[in-house]
């Protein structure tokens, strides 16, 4: 079966420090993945996603980058950190199934605070 | 106007009730609906997925979907204290299946 990690759970970061999240995935080869992040009481923006190695699709601008050195390795990245930063990131992953939908599996996300 | 827009809430009803949780969206294109179940402080989870118009029965949950009206439905029967969390709706168009559109999710609580 399939799995997704997450590391790290909480991280607590002061402004215009660097930031590293990562994500692997178990269990499925070349699967789409996914960066969104969730502010408090709100739905999930979409950050970056990729569909193979070395291929990111950034969706909002920000001081935020993605990387994929790896078929089921996520990276999300930042230079400085700014306080807007804070929130609770996901990463999911999908592959095509019936029908053609590509049902997304989350991980059980990062809860940033940027102090 | 957003693409999708869901109740906030919260809603908070009595065990055993029956729950419906909406969404409504203004892109005909979007073709393919699903219903996540968040709780707090945890990644979402799938938990019924349709593609097309009419009901999709999973247990005490019941999917519903009107392309008509650019409305979605979630039915949860006999609602359960382990039912409250945070549900969100989301959809895909058939041109860009990959990425989904979410709702900005209902926040429910079933009172023992």
């Amino acid at each position: 079966s399939q799995t997704i990690h997450q590391w790290p759970a909480t991280l607590v970061q002061p402004v215009g420090s660097p930031l590293s999240l990562e994500c692997t995935v178990e269990g499925t080869s070349n699967p789409n993945l996914y960066w969104y992040r969730q502010a408090a009481g709100r739905g999930l923006q979409l950050l970056f996603y990729s569909v193979g190695i070395g291929q990111i699709s950034s969706e909002v601008p920000q001081n935020l980058s993605a990387s994929r050195p790896q078929d089921r390795q996520f990276i999300l990245s930042s230079k400085k950190l700014l306080l807007s930063d804070s929130g609770f990131y996901l990463c999911a992953w999908s592959v095509e199934g019936l029908a053609g939908i590509y049902e997304q599996y989350f991980g059980p996300g990062t809860r940033l605070t940027v102090t | 106007q957003k693409e999708v827009e869901q109740d906030p809430g919260p809603l908070s009803v009595p065990e055993g009730a029956i729950v419906s949780l909406n969404c409504t969206y203004s892109n005909s294109a979007f073709q393919y609906f699903m219903w996540y179940r968040q709780y707090s402080r945890k990644g979402p989870e799938l938990l019924m997925y349709t593609y097309s118009s009419g009901n999709k029965e999973d247990g005490r949950f019941t999917a519903q979907v009107d392309k008509s009206s650019k409305y979605i439905s979630l039915f949860i029967r006999d609602s359960q204290p382990s039912d409250s969390a945070t549900y969100l709706c989301a959809m895909s168009r058939l041109l860009s299946a990959r990425q989904l559109t979410f709702g900005s999710g209902t926040q429910l609580t079933v009172l023992p």
